[in-house]
């Protein structure tokens, strides 16, 4: 399968420690965005990439979150000092045109 | 009040009906996305409209770019049809632009 890939699919961390996720976009693809999604809410726009430059941050985006894409591939999301409303879902997507192509997410809950 | 804003919520249906969700937005877009969610968070794109309508098997888009309204129709609605149905759009001027989404619309079509 040579789709979106998120890494790990669940989390359970304790309030105060921090989580990093990864994504994987389709290969050829130079963009690549994450999202965060609540329950029973549309996702939310977080930050993207275009190759290894992050070109936008959402003000959603507090200084506990990070986002990095190093040589322009993979992606990690990192959250420090984790807090309950952290909890949700976090979805990469990725894209070469006006198409986004979604991995299956991440689920975070903090405890 | 949000940018996208979906209509209904909720959605059922019995097997066979005819199917209308509908989008309004407030900003001026290049670009609307319908999306699929199933259970487990995958999210699938089923059409970009910048005017005009688009078909694709049982499933009809339309965008009414003047009244800033989107709606997606299903024809002979199908148990396999039950997802959430989100609309999103896109107001920057390049492709890899951030998409805004609405709430989305939980479909159930019972057999």
């Amino acid at each position: 399968d040579t789709g979106v890939s998120q890494n790990p699919r669940h989390k359970i961390t304790k309030r105060g420690q921090n989580v990093t996720f990864r994504c994987d976009p389709i290969s050829e693809h130079n963009r690549l965005y994450w999202y965060r999604q609540t329950l029973g809410q549309g996702p939310e726009f977080l930050t993207y990439f275009q190759n290894e430059a992050q070109l936008e941050k959402s003000r959603l985006l507090s200084d506990r979150f990070s986002a990095e894409r190093p040589k322009g591939s993979f992606s990690t999301l990192e959250i420090q000092r984790t807090e309950q409303g952290d909890s949700a879902m976090y979805l990469c997507a990725s894209s070469l045109g006006e198409r986004q192509y979604f991995g299956p997410g991440t689920r975070l809950t903090v405890t | 009040k949000n940018e996208v804003e979906q209509s209904p919520q909720n959605l059922t249906a019995q097997e066979g009906e005819f199917i209308t969700i509908n989008c309004s937005y407030s900003v001026g877009i290049s670009a609307l996305h319908w999306l699929q969610q199933h259970p487990g968070g995958g999210i699938v794109s089923l059409f970009m409209l910048s005017s005009g309508k688009k078909k694709h098997g049982r499933l009809i888009a339309t965008i009414n770019i003047q009244e800033k309204h989107s709606s997606l129709h299903i024809t002979a609605s199908h148990p396999r049809d039950s997802a959430v149905y989100i609309c999103a759009v896109r107001s920057g001027e390049t492709s890899g632009s951030r998409l805004t989404f609405g709430e989305g619309t939980q479909l159930t079509v019972n057999p």
